[in-house]
């Protein structure tokens, strides 16, 4: 079955500080993969996803994120953090289902700056 | 632009009550997703609209939950009797197209609690 795990529930870090959130994904064929951000009062938002070619993808606010097929990972990736960036971090692969696409996330990543 | 926008942000109510969710996508979008996310869990599809027809309906929990989106604008969820398990935050997400490359906007949800 497709499945997205994300093994840290809670992170937390120093401002300035650099980040990895891990993912990993259980899925058959090849993955559409994603990061979403939830700030407080927020909707999700789109950090970054990768669909195919170079395995490491750049997205918005300074993150990148690395595809590792071996590993099956897609973890998440930005070198200093700042304290905006404190919010909860979700992983997602695209479950392209009966011709429709729909998300299959992660339970997320809940993620603390300290000052 | 207006973003996807959902209402009430937070609703309170009663085991055996009704509850109704409603979800403004951005206009134009014919393709319209419901999520759920209980207990802090993972963020899971319940169902997805192309205009005013359900096009997957294969995660809504059970016959207490009905989805409409009567002239393929704007979409209501009605949970009705309400349970306890039935507590989380639904978001709504909306898009152009369908293809798993198409960016998802999503609302910043409903909290819903029933006690």
């Amino acid at each position: 079955a497709q499945s997205v795990t994300q093994p840290d529930i809670h992170i937390t870090v120093s401002e300035g500080a650099s980040l990895e959130l891990r993912c990993n994904y259980s899925y058959g064929a090849t993955p559409y993969l994603f990061w979403y951000v939830q700030s407080p009062g927020q909707g999700l938002q789109l950090l970054l996803k990768y669909f195919s070619g170079d395995t490491l993808v750049q997205g918005i606010k300074g993150f990148e994120a690395e595809f590792k097929r071996s590993q099956s990972s897609f973890n998440l990736r930005k070198p200093s953090v700042h304290w905006s960036d404190a919010a909860e971090y979700f992983c997602a692969v695209g479950a392209f289902s009966g011709g429709y696409n729909k998300l299959i996330f992660g339970a997320g990543t809940r993620l603390a700056v300290h000052p | 632009e207006a973003g996807v926008t959902q209402f009430p942000s937070h609703s309170v109510i009663e085991k055996g009550q009704t509850v109704t969710l409603r979800c403004d996508p951005i206009s134009g979008h014919d393709n319209l997703y419901w999520y759920r996310r209980v207990m802090g869990k993972e963020i899971k599809f319940l169902l997805h609209f192309v205009k005013e027809s359900k096009q997957d309906e294969s995660g809504m929990p059970n016959n207490r939950f009905l989805a409409e989106r009567t002239g393929g604008t704007y979409s209501t969820l009605k949970v009705q009797p309400a349970e306890l398990e039935d507590s989380g935050v639904y978001f709504c997400a909306s898009s152009q197209g369908w293809a798993t490359n198409e960016k998802l906007f999503f609302g910043s949800g409903t909290q819903l609690s029933v006690l």
